[in-house]
């Protein structure tokens, strides 16, 4: 059974300070692929990245960057320099392969609250 | 180009009653998905079409939820004698084939009073 485990439900940071937002998951498949989306509070959840389960490069994109480490399943989202902007929840999803009839619906974490207080 | 739209934004209804919740998905994207997200939690799958056909509907939380897509474009989420419980935000998403990176529309939000 897929899981995704976001054990952090609220982060507060001040401007310009680092932040990690983890995420733990659980599949049995071998191909998988996961995911970190942006909830602001307008309500739309926006894309932010999708890595699949062959691919354990880091990733980094302006300030955002992504460590993917399968021995420790987990695909951890860090925000360089936070601003105001970056204020929302936060949602890593996992989804399985379309083998085996896989229909890649994403399974989410609960989601992580992060504020960035001026 | 457009994103995904829903409609209505919100929908108030009384126990008891029937609702309709559309989706018109990106243009050229086949794969279309319903979720269900409640207050403080993350998005719950409710349903898959690939095409026209639901290719997984093991979300939906029981027969009172039904959903179709019969032109392979816009999408429908009906629920019939509607609860108190199905009160949430009732999203949509589409993707391209094989692609994976789904696109979400604004949602409807969904009060039964």
């Amino acid at each position: 059974a897929q899981k995704v485990t976001q054990a952090q439900t609220e982060i507060s940071v001040v401007e310009k300070e680092d932040v990690t937002l983890d995420c733990v998951y659980e599949t049995r498949d071998t191909t998988y692929y996961l995911f970190w989306y942006k909830q602001p509070p307008s309500g739309e959840l926006v894309f932010l990245i999708r890595r699949n389960s062959f691919d354990e490069q880091n990733e980094i994109s302006g300030r955002y960057s992504w460590n993917f480490q399968k021995s420790t399943s987990s695909f951890n989202f860090t925000i360089t320099a936070s601003q105001v902007v970056d204020s929302a929840v936060y949602f890593c999803a996992l989804s399985e392969g379309e083998e085996e009839g896989g229909s890649e619906k994403l399974v989410f974490g609960k989601g992580t609250k992060l504020t960035v207080n001026p | 180009g457009a994103g995904v739209s829903q409609t209505p934004s919100n929908k108030v209804t009384e126990k008891g009653k029937y609702v309709e919740l559309r989706c018109d998905p990106i243009s050229g994207h086949t794969a279309l998905y319903w979720y269900r997200q409640s207050l403080g939690q993350g998005p719950e799958f409710l349903i898959y079409f690939q095409g026209t056909g639901a290719a997984d509907d093991s979300g939906l939380p029981n027969d009172r939820f039904f959903a179709v897509r019969p032109e392979g474009s816009v999408s429908t989420l009906k629920i019939q004698r509607t609860e108190r419980g199905d009160s949430a935000m009732y999203l949509c998403a589409s993707s391209l084939q094989g692609a994976g990176e789904q696109y979400f529309g604004p949602g409807t939000r969904l009060t039964v009073t």
